[in-house]
Parts: C-alpha cells; structure tokens; sequence
C-alpha cells in the first residue's frame, strides 16, 4: 500500500458527461501529480500541483481541469467526455517538488 | 524533442536466466532517471532514481545504471515474482516527467 488513495476504482459514464476523480496523497507529501495511462500511449503526464500551487502542465487537454485543496487532496475534473478518454488515471504524491514516489492504485474510467 | 524509448518491449525470460533492460533518452537538462515497477491493473512502484552518469542502484535481484545517453536494469537470475512492466523515467528542466512505455517482463518458472 502506497499510502495515496484514489477514488472511486471504477467508473462508467457517458460521451458528453462530465466526472470528478479524486486523490488523497501519502500524508505530509505537498505535490500531487496526475497521469493518464491508455492502452496505445502509456503513461502521460497531466498535471502537477506542489502545496496547492500548479507547478508542471503536461499535455492535459482544455476540457481537463484540476486543483489541489488546502487539506491538499486533489482532484481531476474532465467534462464532455470522449470515448477515447477511457483509460487508467494515476495520481501520484511526492513530499517535495522533484518527482511523483507514490501512485495510486489509479481510477479506470470507461466512456461508452 | 524531448524523449524516452525502452527497449524492448517485452522480453521473456527462464528463470535464473539473467538479462538487462534498455532505456534511452533525449532530453534537455536532465535532472533524473528513475526506474518503477508496475504490476497489472496497478500503479508503478518506485525503484531506483539515478542524477548523474556513473552512478548505480541495486535492490535485490536489480541493478540500475546510468550513462549519458541511457539506463539499464541489470535483473540476475530473475524468479517468477519479477515479472511486471518495467517503466523508465526522466525528469527534464521545467519540471517536465516523461515515462517510457516500459518493457514487459515474463519470467517462466
């Protein structure tokens, strides 16, 4: 157990809809970091927050959005949902801004 | 363009059989090279995080190194409980993070 939760494990939604997946990090750890795995493309880099700041952008789409509270959990917004935007998203903590030690056990979203 | 190949895909392995993974990267001011381990339907784990050309890691069975232009994981006589998808990562100025896309272990018993 990594000590970073993620929720929920499991999701089925609809084109167009929009979901909210949510981290909690490894307590004490400041940065949250937020990656997409698919099939075909691995894992790609999102988004990274450090202290509720954002702090890297990957290629995250417009549709996308994030944010780090002040209890530090973060959460992934994605809205008009495509059938490609099924995949695995992992959220990954770290106790300073230099690189994610802790995923998650990830959310596996399905659009249908 | 910044980027990161692993070589190879997959690879399968008898047990005791020792081997190396490859990872390759171009990217502009490197700030780390880190090794995870992933398990399917899970997230990566973290292994081994290399700074500098020379440098080396070992954990177990595992052996990470380090050179301007690429990594290896060094696995020595490998047992069934290894086989995963090796991911590589950089970390690059502008606090970029890139993975590979890993290289698929199988170790047969």
């Amino acid at each position: 157990d990594s000590g970073v939760t993620q929720t929920p494990k499991h999701l089925i939604t609809a084109t167009g809809q929009r979901v909210t997946l949510r981290c909690s990090p490894r307590s004490g750890d400041l940065s949250v970091y937020w990656y997409q795995q698919s099939l075909d493309q691995g894992l790609q880099f999102l988004i990274q927050y450090y202290n509720g700041e954002e702090r890297a952008k990957g290629n995250i789409l417009e549709r996308f959005s994030a944010q780090q509270f002040p209890d530090l959990h973060s959460e992934l917004n994605l809205s008009s949902l495509e059938l490609g935007d099924s995949a695995l998203y992992f959220c990954a903590s770290s106790p300073r801004d230099r690189w994610p030690a802790f995923f998650g056990q990830g959310t596996r979203l399905t659009v249908v | 363009e910044d980027q990161v190949t692993q070589s190879p895909e997959a690879l399968r392995l008898q047990e005791g059989e020792s081997s190396s993974l490859n990872c390759s990267y171009t990217v502009s001011g490197l700030r780390g090279l880190f090794w995870y381990r992933q398990d399917p339907g899970k997230g990566p784990e973290f292994l081994f995080t290399l700074y500098s050309a020379g440098e080396e890691k070992e954990k177990e069975r595992l052996k990470a190194t380090l050179t301007k232009k690429e990594s290896f994981l060094h696995i020595t006589a490998p047992k069934p409980e290894d086989s995963a998808t090796y991911l590589c990562a950089v970390s690059a100025t502008g606090n970029q993070f890139y993975f590979g896309t890993g290289t698929s272990l199988t170790v047969i018993p």
